[in-house]
């Protein structure tokens, strides 16, 4: 079963708009973690906000916020006020357990962000 | 932040030879480095987990004999495709985490073209 779902394949957005990126997760380990990562178009990945399981307040970086809802078990990630080098792959990815470093990560299949001038 | 790094960035092999990946973590020391690959427009996907001191965890449909993973020191994991055919082209990625943080520090990744 697919842990980690984001139904969006590409997005365009006009630059200064926000931005809202979906991903939905699957799990029963009720400690986990979930990351946003951008990857640009040279490869690297580029780690954007995480929120943990048991975080009261939704997570926040900059323009990057992270609408938690885990109920509903959606992680989706906004961009406030995008700009053109927001164009790039952003995949969501999860973690399951208690450990936090050791974990390897299950990644959603992407959503290729286009910003329009 | 912490720096992870990848050698070579690129590589061109003929078919049949082996190729070495290394991934250093340069600022701090990773008992657990993480191999993935990434096809083009694809996500990426986790192939073993290297331990420093034992065996790697490979996961499932990942074969052993072909991808060697040898964790040789804290700061150092190499990934060696053995015998390398035009499938095995990809663009393989490494990740340590920092024990105690919960980011993942990722390599810049190396793009593997078999011909």
């Amino acid at each position: 079963a697919q842990k980690i779902t984001q139904t969006q394949p590409g997005m365009f957005v006009q630059e200064k708009e926000a931005v809202t990126l979906d991903c939905t997760y699957d799990t029963s380990d009720p400690s986990y973690g979930l990351f946003w990562y951008k990857q640009p178009s040279s490869g690297e990945m580029i780690f954007l906000i995480y929120q943990g399981s048991y975080d009261q307040q939704n997570a926040t970086e900059g323009r990057y916020s992270l609408n938690f809802q885990k109920a509903r078990k959606s992680a989706n990630l906004v961009i406030s006020a995008s700009q053109l080098g927001d164009s790039a792959m952003y995949f969501c990815a999860m973690r399951e357990g208690r450990t936090q470093g050791a974990q390897k990560l299950v990644f959603g299949q992407g959503t290729r962000l286009t910003i329009n001038p | 932040g912490a720096v992870v790094s990848q050698h070579p960035s690129w590589v061109i092999c003929k078919s049949g030879t082996s190729v070495k990946i290394e991934c250093r973590s340069l600022d701090f020391q990773a008992t657990t480095m993480f191999w993935y690959r990434q096809f083009p427009k694809q996500s990426l996907m986790l192939m073993a987990t290297s331990n420093e001191g034992s065996k790697a965890t490979y996961e499932q449909g990942v074969e052993k004999d072909k991808f060697l993973i040898n964790h040789a020191s804290l700061t150092l994991s190499t990934l060696t495709v053995t015998s390398a055919h035009p499938e095995d082209s990809s663009f393989y990625i490494c990740s340590a985490p920092r024990d105690s943080h919960y980011e993942q520090y990722f390599g810049p990744g190396t793009r593997l073209t078999v011909t």
